[in-house]
């Protein structure tokens, strides 16, 4: 089983639309999650830490359910320049980061 | 720079081949890790440096990769008898004390593995 699952896609949305990507994790230890962002052949960029209460970022929202292991990213309003692969990452402290496969996300106009 | 620097950006060698990369991360943090990405695939951890702490080699592949870290600076990833799945964007992070709570890494640009 692998550490952190992510739906791969791709989701094709117009622009405007409200997305939800989901993530699950294996260890239970994990204490820190993440979203990142990774743009075609460019290198992965934080995107928002995903606290236990949820949290916003302007149109991005993160949210964490322990009980499941679950992480999800809620992108509203989306634009064309949302277009990117999303990362959900997972960390126990003093290890390193370890990052799902992605999702892909099209944006069209 | 400021950032990341690895070098080469792209390397093409022949199967059975050694290769080195090198990675500068930012100056003053204290954490380096090296992960690699396939086509269309995630970022696969492979090793992880902190401190002066022994590094976590757990990621590793086989025994034909290993890395050094020196003077907890600049370090040195190395593939011996290159295979042609090695092939892969190598990547390596750094960060600062502190990155389990802010989860920032920062990466460079990535070497560009080719095995033929």
């Amino acid at each position: 089983r692998k550490e952190v699952e992510q739906d791969p896609g791709p989701f094709n949305v117009p622009e405007g639309a409200t997305v939800a990507f989901n993530c699950t994790y294996s260890n239970s230890a994990s204490q820190s999650f993440f979203w990142y962002r990774q743009d075609c052949r460019k290198e992965p960029k934080l995107l928002m830490s995903v606290y236990s209460s949820g949290n916003e970022d302007g149109r991005f929202t993160a949210q964490l359910n322990r009980a499941s292991q679950y992480i999800s990213l809620l992108i509203r309003d989306s634009k064309l320049s949302d277009s990117a692969t999303y990362l959900c990452v997972v960390n126990q402290a003093g290890t390193a980061l370890i990052f799902g496969k992605g999702t892909t996300l099209s944006v069209s106009s | 720079g400021a950032g990341v620097s690895q070098s080469p950006s792209n390397k093409v060698t022949e199967k059975g081949k050694d290769v080195e990369l090198r990675c500068d991360p930012i100056s003053g943090h204290t954490a380096l890790y090296w992960y690699r990405q396939s086509l269309g695939q995630g970022l696969e951890f492979l090793i992880y440096f902190q401190g002066n702490s022994a590094p976590d080699k757990s990621g590793l592949p086989s025994d034909r990769f290993s890395a050094e870290r020196t003077g907890g600076s600049v370090s040195t990833l190395t593939i011996q008898r290159t295979q042609q799945e090695d092939s892969a964007v190598y990547l390596c992070a750094s960060s600062s004390p502190g990155t389990s709570i802010t989860g920032e890494l920062f990466f460079g640009e990535g070497s560009r593995l080719t095995v033929l």
